[in-house]
């Protein structure tokens, strides 16, 4: 069963504007992760945000994490074609236990 | 590139067979995980594999079944595949203890 849910499920955007994502999920979590995927292949790791961080940036990705409202928004700036693909958020209950629970996935557009 | 490998990219198999997939983990990691991830769903854990021993399964049935080798390698077998089992699987190697996994490209199943 997956986590939570992702919002939208599909974004289509201009190059060079902001993409943001939304994650939601249900129970109590250590860490929360964001990966990229590529034409069903996959997945590559983007950024891992810990309960007991509120922000994350990683080069043009912002991550905030909302324990009270169990909700994490990846934000893509200045958007690229090469940005095209799906985003999963994933959650690990435990540290260092490795057994993520997957959204459904937000299926990003950049249209040149 | 993560430096996992998966074997083979594509196949094809009819109801009822059974499947190895295979997967080599990244040089130094003793941590396999297995993915399901059906075409627009996100991966669902199937089971994780530390020093050849099972550590922690999804809610998949026996009839899914995996091995770790001393060099870290694994193989995901599936029995008795049924038309549901079509999808992409996923391997993940890391190193116990950390918080990052490292995806190989998957393999493509198809059960008709």
């Amino acid at each position: 069963s997956q986590q939570g849910e992702e919002d939208p499920q599909a974004l289509s955007i201009q190059e060079g504007e902001n993409a943001t994502m939304n994650c939601s999920y249900k129970t109590s979590i250590n860490n929360l992760q964001w990966y990229r995927q590529n034409s069903g292949r996959g997945l590559v790791h983007l950024i891992l945000i810990r309960s007991n961080e509120r922000e994350k940036h990683s080069g043009r990705l912002r991550v905030t994490l909302d324990t009270s409202k169990k909700s994490s928004s990846l934000l893509i700036t200045a958007s690229r074609a090469a940005d095209t693909a799906s985003y999963f958020c994933a959650t690990d209950v435990d540290q260092g236990a490795q057994k993520l629970v997957f959204g459904q996935g937000t299926r990003l557009t950049i249209n040149p | 590139e993560t430096g996992v490998t998966q074997s083979p990219t594509h196949l094809i198999k009819t109801r009822g067979q059974q499947v190895t997939l295979r997967c080599s983990s990244q040089s130094g990691h003793n941590t396999v995980s297995w993915y399901q991830q059906a075409l627009g769903q996100g991966p669902q854990f199937i089971f994780q594999y530390y020093r050849e021993e099972e550590n922690g399964r999804g809610n998949f049935p026996p009839r899914f079944s995996g091995l770790q080798f001393p060099n870290y390698s694994s193989e995901l077998n599936v029995n008795a595949l049924e038309l549901d089992d079509s999808a992409l699987y996923l391997c993940a190697s890391s190193l116990t203890g950390t918080d990052t996994q490292y995806f190989g490209p998957g393999t493509r199943l198809t059960v008709l």
